[in-house]
């Protein structure tokens, strides 16, 4: 019975370059949550999506951030041209289908993306 | 604007004694509050969450207390364990809009000795 997985768990980038975060939701789950962690920072939300929808993506910022999480596969958070501001840990987090929550919210262990 | 503030980045305690985690928000439209414990290289894990209908929840040897005039709220652990070593985040939302959209603070590093 596996967690939320995410990969990979380490990404060092150059700056210009893409990174492409990927995040398997827990078995049965339908909904998922990206949220970035900033040194010294608490975790802040960045967009909620179901199969296929983008449903809030007021976290995101405008430019260069972009996320999916298609039918078949898993979700996808891809940074294009990163920059060293992007340098962060990035957690996905699932929930159950129904109405979407907070104490049901089932946390990755994260990607920690490194921007040279 | 740090909704949500965690002002001791550190606490250390001596196993079996009582842990007192603090945590104050400034948006009064919060109205529900959880704790996540993170272990290093994992994600956060849910432990324990009060609505703000009420004053206190409690789970085993975790309660959590909340005083809204204060806009403060505190988890208390007793009797601490090693195992209970771990960074401790508080987060709220408020539910009348995104009430999946968690606000959290930066933390708290919490060390029981043996």
């Amino acid at each position: 019975n596996a967690g939320v997985m995410q990969n990979p768990r380490h990404l060092v980038r150059r700056r210009g370059q893409e990174a492409r975060l990927r995040c398997s939701p827990m078995k049965g789950h339908s909904h998922v949550y990206w949220y970035r962690q900033l040194p010294e920072e608490g975790l802040k939300f960045m967009v909620y999506l179901q199969k296929e929808n983008i449903i809030d993506e007021s976290g995101m910022p405008k430019e260069r951030f972009s996320a999916e999480f298609p039918k078949e596969g898993p979700s996808i958070l891809r940074i294009q041209q990163v920059v060293r501001g992007d340098s962060a840990a990035y957690f996905c987090a699932s929930s159950p289908p129904g109405l979407p929550g907070t104490d049901t919210q089932y946390f990755g262990p994260g990607t920690r993306l490194t921007v040279l | 604007d740090q909704q949500v503030k965690q002002n001791s980045p550190s606490l250390s305690v001596q196993e079996g004694r009582i842990s007192i985690l603090n945590c104050d928000y400034t948006n009064s439209m919060f109205d529900y509050f959880l704790w996540y414990k993170k272990y290093p290289a994992e994600g956060p894990t849910f432990l324990i969450s009060i609505s703000s209908i009420k004053d206190k929840n409690e789970d085993g040897r975790f309660t959590v207390f909340l005083n809204k005039s204060a806009k403060h709220l505190s988890l208390h652990i007793v009797p601490s364990q090693p195992g209970d070593s771990a960074v401790y985040f508080c987060a709220a939302h408020w539910s009348g809009g995104s009430n999946y959209k968690l606000t959290f603070g930066k933390g708290t590093l919490l060390t029981v000795n043996p």
